[in-house]
């Protein structure tokens, strides 16, 4: 079945800096990949997704970018604040109607 | 996902117990899905639904079950069987059946055994 790892397990960047987390991915077939953002004792919401026939993906001050050759995609905040402080999942779809999700990564932004 | 609603919020159970989650959407949406979360481990799906009155096992389906009678519903059950299941548990769903679609998540109900 689908294997996802997600880049680093926890992450502290200064505000206003930049902040990037990568997942890799071991099958081929998956085609959608969506990130999630989770605050303590929330839901997990999705903040952007990508699917395998875009090679990138922008809203404001998060993008996604996709190789599909590596099998591997990245999230991207540019100019972090306070309240981007939260949980960050990868997922992939492997086409059995199941979303593989990653670990996740802890993102404090230090004011 | 605010048409997504988890009760309870909290859960104790004693040892030996069984106990239901409650999961409900008026997304209108045809799939719907189960996920235990644990700390450091990410989202695991126990069971997910593509239509009513079918389900399948994800991949830490067991000291579980579920049901799916009407569109709406999704209520896991949390059996005796299930050695550790203290976790938060989330329900989502997405809206069809053509295969990649966004899942939306509930609230979570967080369980505890006693």
């Amino acid at each position: 079945g689908e294997n996802v790892e997600q880049h680093p397990s926890t992450l502290s960047v200064q505000e206003g800096d930049s902040a990037v987390i990568k997942c890799t991915y071991s099958d081929s077939a998956s085609n959608y990949f969506p990130w999630y953002k989770q605050e303590l004792g929330k839901r997990p919401q999705l903040i952007i997704d990508i699917r395998s026939n875009v090679g990138e993906k922008k809203d404001q001050r998060i993008a996604v970018t996709l190789n599909k050759t590596a099998k591997h995609f990245s999230l991207h905040i540019t100019e972090t604040q306070p309240e981007d402080s939260a949980v960050y999942f990868c997922a992939a779809w492997t086409g059995s109607y199941q979303l593989t999700f990653g670990k996740g990564t802890k993102l404090s932004v230090i004011p | 996902d605010g048409g997504i609603t988890q009760s309870p919020k909290y859960l104790f159970r004693k040892e030996g117990q069984n106990v239901t989650l409650s999961c409900e959407q008026n997304l209108n949406h045809d799939a719907m899905y189960w996920y235990r979360q644990d700390p450091g481990q990410g989202l695991r799906l126990i069971y997910y639904s593509q239509i009513v009155n079918d389900f399948q096992k994800g991949d830490i389906a067991e000291g579980y079950s579920v049901s799916r009678e009407k569109k709406e519903s999704f209520p896991l059950t949390v059996t005796s069987a299930q050695k550790n299941p203290t976790a938060f548990y989330l329900c989502a769903s997405s809206p069809g059946l053509a295969g990649v679609d966004t899942q939306y998540f509930g609230p979570g109900t967080r369980l505890t055994v006693l």
